[in-house]
């Protein structure tokens, strides 16, 4: 178990809505991730955390934000979804060259 | 630009076969990390076998090995010993950038693996 919590678990919502997704994690590892499962496309990340406060850009960031405000916590937002954000998210945390453990994934859907 | 490419999208195997699961990648970092993950059906992403750019030797992991053969860029994950649990996706992956700390992956477009009877 690499304590990693995903809120939700799943979610539906409406196109223009926006949508917040939570990662917790338990470990204190200084950087987290979110990557997005699309089919075809294995897993691309969007954005991702190096310390609290200190955040980048992934392959496709483009429609997504990120907040890092505690080292547990890792949120990312959906200012306006839009149906093409329909997707399972993942949150993963890393540490040096060990590998990165991922929590059990959201799904949602954008209607 | 680094890219991971799985050929195959789809593979069977009968149980107790040894099966191997194939991934080439493309970088111009001579330090690189390479990753295999299992995700079966219900979805979580579950870490097996990690190789090095500087290791010598291939890495195992129990029923997992993986064969590494640098000069052809290829990174495959060989499963001795299907077992039914070993139906799954399989993505490989790898760590970007020279500077280890940042651990960004790049991930393949997966191998869906199903083990028969």
């Amino acid at each position: 178990d690499a304590g990693i919590t995903q809120s939700p678990r799943h979610k539906v919502t409406e196109t223009g809505t926006p949508v917040t997704l939570r990662c917790h994690q338990t470990e204190n590892h200084r950087y987290m991730y979110w990557y997005r499962q699309d089919p075809g496309h294995g897993l691309r990340l969007i954005h991702y955390s190096y310390g609290v406060k200190d955040t980048d850009k992934g392959e496709v960031s483009d429609g997504y934000s990120v907040s890092r405000s505690k080292t547990e916590d890792f949120l990312l937002t959906l200012e306006s979804a839009t149906s093409s954000q329909t997707s399972v998210y993942f949150c993963a945390t890393g540490t040096g060259n060990q590998p990165q453990h991922f929590g059990d994934g959201t799904r949602l859907s954008i209607l | 630009a680094q890219k991971i490419t799985q050929t195959q999208p789809g593979m069977f195997v009968q149980e107790k076969e040894a099966v191997t699961l194939d991934c080439t990648y493309d970088t111009s970092d001579q330090s690189y990390g390479l990753f295999w993950y299992k995700q079966p059906s219900s979805g979580e992403m579950i870490f097996l076998i990690y190789q090095g750019s500087y290791d010598e030797q291939n890495a195992t992991e129990g029923r997992y090995s993986l064969n590494f053969q640098k000069a052809r860029k290829s990174a495959n994950l060989v499963i001795s010993a299907s077992q039914l649990g070993d139906s799954a996706m399989y993505f490989c992956a790898m760590r970007e950038g020279t500077v280890a700390d940042t651990d960004k992956l790049i991930f393949g477009t997966g191998t869906r693996l199903q083990v028969f009877p």
